[in-house]
């Protein structure tokens, strides 16, 4: 079984500029969640997404958003990036979606802004 | 949603038991526990969840005890490659979904 895909892997954007990023969960999962992840702030939790609704989001500004397709396949859009959101994102996905299932984690992209 | 206190950091050699604590104090009654494992510039990993009493895989045990206000993640006779950072989280159904915290997280280090 083909595990959680992520796209790109690596990312060099500019200041002002905006970010596509996208992620394939495993087949017959229907959560996605996004994380980014820095080495002052940690891992932080964006929002997850569950039948192509937003069901969840974390304490990030507007600029940062997502969407969930039919096929669970999930993308993540930055806006207006910032020196500040450099970071490896993460995505995870998971059977139902609720507490106490396992997510399983994609490799990640790793988007620096310069 | 519970927060999780955990030790910053700590070190081991190969072939030791490890015991990794979290403290849950605000643990809800629907919440489960859940460990991961994290390598740089890797995804968590999954380790092992639990709910209440004890837990065991192939690769470690939790022990809960009957408060659930902590709880301990054992690994047995670590190696060299168990050299990571393990996450305690916990939530539950009724948080309608993920909404996951992360805490900072304990970084294992295992000598030779």
């Amino acid at each position: 079984k083909a595990g959680v895909t992520q796209t790109p892997r690596y990312l060099i954007k500019t200041r002002g500029q905006q970010v596509t990023l996208s992620c394939s969960p495993i087949s017959g999962h229907r959560s996605v969640s996004w994380y980014q992840q820095t080495p002052g702030q940690g891992l932080q939790f964006l929002f997850e997404y569950f039948s192509e609704t937003q069901r969840n989001k974390g304490n990030f500004p507007g600029r940062f958003s997502g969407r969930q397709f039919s096929n669970s396949r999930s993308e993540m859009n930055v806006s207006t990036l910032e020196l500040g959101d450099s970071a490896l994102y993460l995505c995870a996905s998971s059977l139902v979606g609720v507490g106490g299932n396992e997510q399983f984690f994609g490799p990640g992209t790793r988007l620096t802004v310069l | 949603l519970a927060k999780t206190t955990q030790p910053i950091s700590m070190d081991s050699y190969e072939g030791q038991e490890v015991n990794i604590t979290c403290s849950h104090n605000n643990i809800a009654t629907n919440d489960y526990i859940t460990w991961y494992q994290q390598f740089p510039s890797q995804g968590p990993r999954f380790i092992i969840q639990g709910y209440k009493t004890k837990v065991t895989n192939e690769v470690a045990s939790l022990f809960i005890p009957a408060d659930r206000k902590s709880s301990t993640l054992s690994l047995p006779r670590v190696s060299l490659s168990d050299t990571a950072v393990y996450y305690c989280l916990v939530g539950g159904p009724n948080t309608g979904g993920f909404k996951t915290i992360f805490g900072a997280g304990t970084r294992l280090f295992v000598k030779a």
